[in-house]
């Protein structure tokens, strides 16, 4: 089966330019997750989707990222403006049901914000 | 914040030598589970362990888990080069749906 996709692989952009990220799930999972993962540190959950409705967003910084999952299927989180703080990897995963076990990740995408 | 927390940092061996790296977490877990990560790639999954289990196995990996001291055990027997690699443990903890992964463990192992 295909895994989880993930677009762009790397982006560079200047702070307080805008950008999205996109990812399209596993076929079939409900459950879609967005980390970001700072160099030398472990993924941190930024939003949790189960179907279209989220979950959990409590580490969403709400004032400049947003995530959309129309349809329940892919997703788009966006960052506007960017800040140098956020150059990292944003990875997504997915997962037939939350909470209860393995996730699969995609590749992540690279971000350096300059 | 992150629940799970792993020790050694890092970790530096010869090929064919056993790893061992352990994680440690703070509040009542439904299950664990470690994975790998190869520099600049997404996360894999190894092994799930389950609250209700103590010991399991898959291939080179054995996972052990003390529900009473809250940690859990990863050990990679006869590693190999391929092996180096940074390993987390992440936990989906009683009560709620959002898994959390620890800081992880960079392995090396030397040719």
């Amino acid at each position: 089966e295909a895994g989880v996709a993930q677009s762009p692989r790397y982006k560079i952009i200047e702070k307080r330019q805008s950008v999205a990220f996109w990812c399209n799930p596993i076929s079939g999972h409900a459950t879609l997750y967005w980390y970001q993962q700072i160099l030398g540190q472990g993924p941190k959950l930024l939003i949790q989707f189960q179907n279209n409705g989220v979950v959990d967003d409590s580490q969403l910084p709400k004032d400049r990222f947003s995530a959309e999952r129309l349809k329940g299927v892919d997703s788009t989180l966006k960052i506007q403006p960017a800040k140098l703080e956020d150059s990292a990897v944003y990875l997504c995963a997915s997962s037939p049901i939350a909470g209860a076990g393995e996730q699969f990740f995609g590749p992540g995408t690279r971000l350096t914000v300059l | 914040s992150q629940q799970g927390e792993e020790d050694p940092q890092a970790l530096s061996i010869q090929e064919g030598e056993n790893a061992t790296m352990n994680c440690s977490y703070k509040t009542s877990i439904n299950n664990l589970q470690w994975y790998r990560q190869n520099s600049g790639r997404g996360l894999v999954h190894l092994i799930l362990i389950r609250s209700n289990e103590r010991e399991k196995h898959s291939g080179r990996l054995r996972v052990t888990l003390d529900t009473s001291k809250k940690s859990s055990s990863l050990l990679i027997t006869a590693s190999r080069a391929a092996d180096t690699a940074s390993y987390f443990c992440a936990t989906d903890h009683t009560g709620g749906f959002k898994t959390i992964f620890g800081a992880g463990t960079r392995l090396f192992v030397k040719a």
